[in-house]
């Protein structure tokens, strides 16, 4: 039980195109989604919370504007890079949660590449 | 403000040897603390949670965690590597407002033959 599903697990775009990654939770009604940016053997820095039907909580020093999520509902969010550079290149990890105190269960992340 | 610190960035075990990753917290709160553990290219799985029950935590795959409180520390062990354990390994703390995470800078387990 539990199973996060990141879609897509890899994206190689041009310098200027959106990208959009998708997290569901294909068992149960995630409360909570968090998504995560890792940079190459470094550890995990959180991006933004959210929670369904309200607007995302970010990060001291994560662009709302670049970095897009949406949580319409229980079982999916989306983060959408927005005129996406090289710099943004990274692996992208979303969890969800059942609620608070709950664990987070990590999708498989998405490996963006910009080019 | 809670914090974690794995120490030792990279750890090299012979197959069959114990296995000790070392976490030390940082929290003005009785913690919640967490191991992952991370796969090339694929997200994280948990392997144990510390929950303010018991302090000794068994978790899957052989590995344990044991809390201690007077040394703030939530040290994973195994007691015989295998192979397949070479992995990142994450400890993780949660803030005082819910369960948003936050972690160590992992330690890459490797495991020779």
């Amino acid at each position: 039980g539990a199973v996060v599903s990141q879609h897509p697990s890899r994206v190689i775009c041009k310098s200027g195109t959106s990208v959009k990654i998708e997290c569901r939770s294909l068992d149960f009604q995630a409360t909570t989604m968090f998504w995560y940016r890792q940079f190459p053997k470094q550890s995990l820095m959180l991006m933004a919370t959210s929670n369904e039907g309200s607007k995302a909580t970010y990060e001291q020093g994560v662009e709302k504007d670049k970095f897009l999520i949406n949580h319409a509902s229980l079982t999916l969010s989306t983060l959408t890079v927005t005129s996406a550079h090289p710099e943004d290149s990274s692996f992208y990890i979303c969890s969800a949660s059942l609620g608070i105190n709950q664990p987070q269960h990590f999708g498989d992340g998405t490996r963006l590449s910009i080019l | 403000a809670q914090s974690v610190t794995q120490l030792g960035s990279h750890v090299s075990v012979s197959e069959g040897a114990l296995v000790l990753l070392r976490c030390n917290y940082s929290s003005s709160v009785p913690p919640y603390l967490f191991w992952y553990v991370q796969y090339p290219n694929q997200g994280l799985q948990l392997l144990l949670k510390y929950t303010s029950a018991a302090t000794l935590v068994k978790g899957i795959n052989g590995f344990e965690a044991e809390f201690k409180k007077s040394e703030t520390s939530f040290h994973l062990t195994k007691p015989s590597a295998h192979m397949s354990d070479a992995a990142e390994y994450f400890c993780a703390v949660t803030r005082h407002a819910g369960n948003m995470l936050t972690f160590g800078g992992g330690t890459r387990l490797m495991v020779k033959p």
